[in-house]
């Protein structure tokens, strides 16, 4: 199995809702990442756990919170979002050695669009 | 800011013509690479150049790395319909904090007419 599965494909939600992004991997990677990419713009990176510790948080806000309940699955929750947090959010995943070489295997991204 | 910069911004060209896209970056780096972006979608790993490396090939694929001038080219030969996409350079930072933290340029939107 080498790839990244990411839950819903769309959603809509409003500032006062709380919902959760999924993704799911199967490949053993021991690395994990979310990216916020806004429309013709690059992926921002957002979160990275590595051996499911949270370990680079890229000043994102507390409206944002990732969990990450083993080594397969991330979540990112989100709760009181602005309409300005509409975005393609992508999730990854790396193998962890010691090259130093992160090659990121991407899910195909939920889009998020908030009222 | 954004640790890659890419130009073109765009490029259209007809299938059979090569495309370069170029990436400039500003801090050490441990390795580049390129992904591929197909409308919307999530982004695909295309080839990785270390630091101590000069050219790679893969394919139809060449890329190029010039760590004195921090730059690094794509070079798609051949170029076909299916090849319109955006493609991304992304910098591996050399320890440190970095270490993690791939950051991707701002990209390049080619067009491949048929």
């Amino acid at each position: 199995d080498t790839e990244v599965t990411q839950t819903p494909k769309h959603l809509v939600m409003g500032m006062t809702n709380k919902k959760s992004l999924k993704c799911e991997q199967h490949m053993g990677h021991r690395a994990m990442y979310w990216y916020k990419q806004k429309a013709k713009k690059p992926p921002e990176l957002m979160f990275v756990y590595s051996y499911e510790k949270l370990s680079i948080n890229e000043s994102v806000p507390s409206r944002f919170s990732p969990e990450c309940p083993n080594s397969s699955l991330l979540n990112l929750h989100l709760h009181a979002l602005q309409p300005e947090d509409s975005a393609l959010y992508l999730c990854a995943s790396s193998q962890r050695g010691n090259s130093g070489a992160n090659v990121l295997t991407f899910g195909a991204g939920s889009r998020l669009t908030v009222l | 800011s954004q640790q890659g910069e890419e130009d073109p911004q765009a490029l259209s060209i007809q299938e059979g013509e090569n495309a370069t896209m170029n990436c400039s970056y500003k801090t050490s780096i441990n390795n580049l690479q390129w992904y591929r972006q197909n409308s919307g979608r999530g982004l695909v790993h295309l080839i990785l150049i270390r630091s101590n490396e000069r050219e790679k090939h893969s394919g139809r694929l060449r890329v190029t790395l010039d760590t004195s001038k921090k730059s690094s080219s794509l070079l798609i030969t051949a170029s076909r319909a299916a090849d319109t996409a955006s493609y991304f350079c992304a910098t591996d930072g050399a320890g440190g904090t970095s270490y993690g933290k791939l950051t991707f340029g701002q990209g390049t939107i080619l067009t491949v007419h048929p």
